[in-house]
């Protein structure tokens, strides 16, 4: 029963490129949410998906960011012309229901992607 | 913004209780306290929730006040292994689901 698995594990880019990270929920999980945190930092909110439905992009910044969690397939969170702010780690978490469902299952967290820009 | 506030480092001796405390003063009737922690720059591992009552799993306790404005964590035996960044977060209904707010944590160091 694997966990929540995201890749790549360190990514580096030159100031300027795209970077792209992705994450596989948990088996059955439908919800997937993305955390940044940069160095001594706490973990901030970025956005929050179901499948193939952005429900909340409150914390993503509104340029050069993007979401997206296909029918198919792993949810991807691209980053395009990577600046050296955007070196940090981040996260990828998935739960099995909402708020509907009256439940209080946690979020199981993946072991994130480290973005380096150079 | 954070709804808890937590001290920022504690130490403790290996093999003591190590008491982690938290405020959650505007916390509201329906919403859950949860503590994650993480290891490391590992991803946070969940630990316990709580909402109004004493909680106990296999790697933790959570004592929560009457009033519920705050709660305290209590790791029975703290091993080396139990250093970490701690986080108590207040889980708010949002958009059909939950979001977490992460504060800044408190870094327990255990020492030998």
């Amino acid at each position: 029963n694997a966990g929540v698995m995201q890749n790549p594990r360190h990514l580096v880019r030159r100031r300027g490129q795209e970077a792209r990270l992705r994450c596989s929920p948990m088996k059955g999980h439908s919800h997937v949410y993305w955390y940044r945190q940069l160095p001594e930092e706490g973990l901030k909110f970025m956005v929050y998906l179901q499948k193939e439905n952005i429900i909340d992009e409150s914390g993503m910044p509104k340029e050069r960011f993007s979401a997206e969690f296909p029918k198919e397939g792993p949810s991807i969170l691209r980053i395009q012309q990577v600046v050296r702010g955007d070196s940090a780690a981040y996260f990828c978490a998935s739960s099995l229901t909402g708020i509907s469902a009256g439940t209080t299952d946690g979020y199981t967290f993946g072991s994130g992607t480290r973005l380096t820009v150079v | 913004d954070a709804k808890t506030t937590q001290p920022p480092s504690m130490d403790c001796a290996e093999g003591r209780a190590a008491n982690l405390p938290c405020n959650h003063s505007t916390i509201s009737g329906n919403e859950y306290v949860y503590w994650y922690r993480q290891i490391h720059s590992q991803g946070p591992q969940y630990i316990i929730h709580g909402l109004k009552n004493n909680e106990t799993n296999e790697m933790a306790s959570l004592i929560i006040t009457e009033d519920r404005k705050s709660s305290t964590l209590i790791l029975p035996h703290a091993t080396l292994r139990d250093t970490a960044v701690y986080y108590c977060i207040v889980r708010v209904p949002n958009s059909g689901t939950y979001k977490y707010i992460f504060g800044t944590g408190t870094r327990l160091k255990v020492l030998a």
